[in-house]
């Protein structure tokens, strides 16, 4: 069965700080990775996504994610955090789309 | 226009009651699937249907089942609510079940069993 790991619960950072957030899947075959992101009291809505191609991926309001295969981790990173970043991250990974299984997500909290 | 939408956003109900949440897409994706997402923010499958194939989590209990009357529309129906019930339900959808397809989730309806 496919699992993913986030091993930060909630992170707190100051603005302007850098972000990395872990995710580490297990799937043996062809994976499909997202991040999605949940703001405070809305749906999610997804960052980035990788399935095949240039490991590193960029995503939507200055988000990337690098996936490495020996690591089986696709870490989630933005060089600068702003306070609107506030929200809960989620990262997914699935064989396909009917399989997606999420992580237990990560609160991230940035102080103006 | 939301993409993905979920009526109602809010429900409290007593343990016992049979209560239904709707789901309707307007993306023309022919996928779409219902989440649990408990009180520590895990969000678990519990369905993913299109016109061919209702996939069920083994783990869901028997009480939840999904109607869907046509492609755009997955209704979620749960009897004998029970207190564990209590969470956030999330619709989603998707093109196909391909290779990279992200899924479109809607704004979710908040369960309280009483």
């Amino acid at each position: 069965a496919q699992s993913v790991s986030q091993h930060n619960h909630h992170v707190i950072l100051s603005e302007a700080a850098s972000l990395e957030l872990g995710c580490n899947y297990s799937y043996g075959g062809t994976v499909n990775l997202f991040w999605y992101v949940q703001y405070p009291g809305q749906h999610l809505q997804l960052l980035l996504k990788y399935f095949s191609g240039d490991p590193l991926v960029k995503g939507i309001k200055g988000f990337e994610a690098e996936f490495i295969k020996s690591k089986f981790s696709f870490n989630l990173r933005k060089p600068s955090v702003q306070w609107s970043d506030t929200a809960e991250y989620f990262c997914a990974s699935g064989g396909s789309a009917r399989q997606l299984t999420f992580g237990s997500g990560t609160q991230l909290t940035v102080l103006p | 226009d939301t993409a993905v939408s979920q009526t109602p956003k809010y429900l409290v109900t007593q343990m016992g009651n049979d209560k239904s949440i709707k789901c309707e897409q307007n993306l023309g994706h022919d996928t779409m699937y219902w989440y649990k997402q408990d009180s520590k923010k895990f969000l678990k499958i519990m369905f993913s249907y299109n016109n061919k194939e209702l996939i069920i989590n083994e783990t869901v209990p028997n009480r939840f089942s999904p109607k869907s009357p046509d492609k755009a529309h997955l209704n979620l129906h749960i009897n004998s609510l029970e207190l564990g019930d209590s969470a956030v339900y999330f619709c989603a959808s998707s093109q196909g079940d391909e290779v990279g397809q992200p899924q479109h989730f809607g704004d979710g309806t908040r369960l309280s069993i009483l």
